[in-house]
């Protein structure tokens, strides 16, 4: 079982839709969890960051954190075009080592 | 402000000859250094670590090796590519410890091996 497991999808919606991204995972010693962008051929983006759980919400993106399940969630609010890429989630336990692990990542696209 | 340099953006290299990726910080010090490598659908793979100047930790057997001989910088190396270590490389940079220990990345190097 792989640590941090991810939908690849495709995923495709129209824009103006609420989008939901999701990952799961195993290990119940991670504290930090992270959303990254990537763009085709980029280097991935910090797009969220939160520490254990609860909400953080900043302007059209929501990251939620539920602990108790294992699950992590991203909500893009009125989706854009733009907003079309693969979004990774990342987490890491706690130490000075910071070794992030990633899901797989799920590809977006946003019809106009 | 923090930036990360990464270069070559493309490389396409015959099977059997060396590599070498090179990857910069400025503006912080003392920096936790990555490599990742990315295979279609596969996410992000963490090679390499380091956490200062010659400490290397190696996550996975592999035909790679990397270095850091200076605070900001981080190489990786190849004696003798194969197929399979074509890619795309990522280097990546973090502070050490901490809350605000997210991980930066570069723009990565697309790695063809023929």
């Amino acid at each position: 079982q792989k640590e941090v497991e991810q939908d690849p999808g495709p995923l495709s919606v129209p824009e103006g839709a609420i989008v939901s991204l999701n990952c799961t995972y195993s290990n119940s010693a991670f504290q930090y969890f992270m959303w990254y962008r990537q763009y085709s051929r980029k280097g991935p983006e910090l797009l969220m960051y939160t520490y254990s759980s609860g909400n953080k919400e900043d302007g059209r993106f929501t990251a939620q954190v539920d602990k108790s399940s294992k699950y992590i969630s991203l909500f893009i609010r009125d989706s854009q075009p733009s907003d079309s890429a693969t979004y990774l989630c990342a987490m890491r336990r706690g130490g000075a080592t910071n070794k992030l692990i990633f899901g797989t990542g799920t590809l977006l696209a946003v019809q106009p | 402000s923090q930036t990360i340099h990464q270069w070559p953006a493309t490389l396409v290299q015959p099977v059997g000859s060396p590599l070498s990726l090179e990857c910069t910080v400025e503006g912080t010090s003392n920096p936790n250094l990555y490599w990742y490598r990315q295979a279609a659908g596969r996410g992000l793979q963490l090679l390499f670590y380091s956490v200062g100047i010659g400490q290397i930790s190696s996550e996975v057997p592999q035909n790679l090796s990397a270095s850091r001989p200076q605070d900001r910088q981080f190489i990786l190396s190849s004696k003798k590519l194969l197929l399979s270590d074509s890619g795309f490389y990522l280097c990546a940079w973090s502070l050490l410890g901490g809350k605000n220990t997210e991980a930066f990345f570069g723009q990565g190097t697309r790695l063809t091996v023929v």
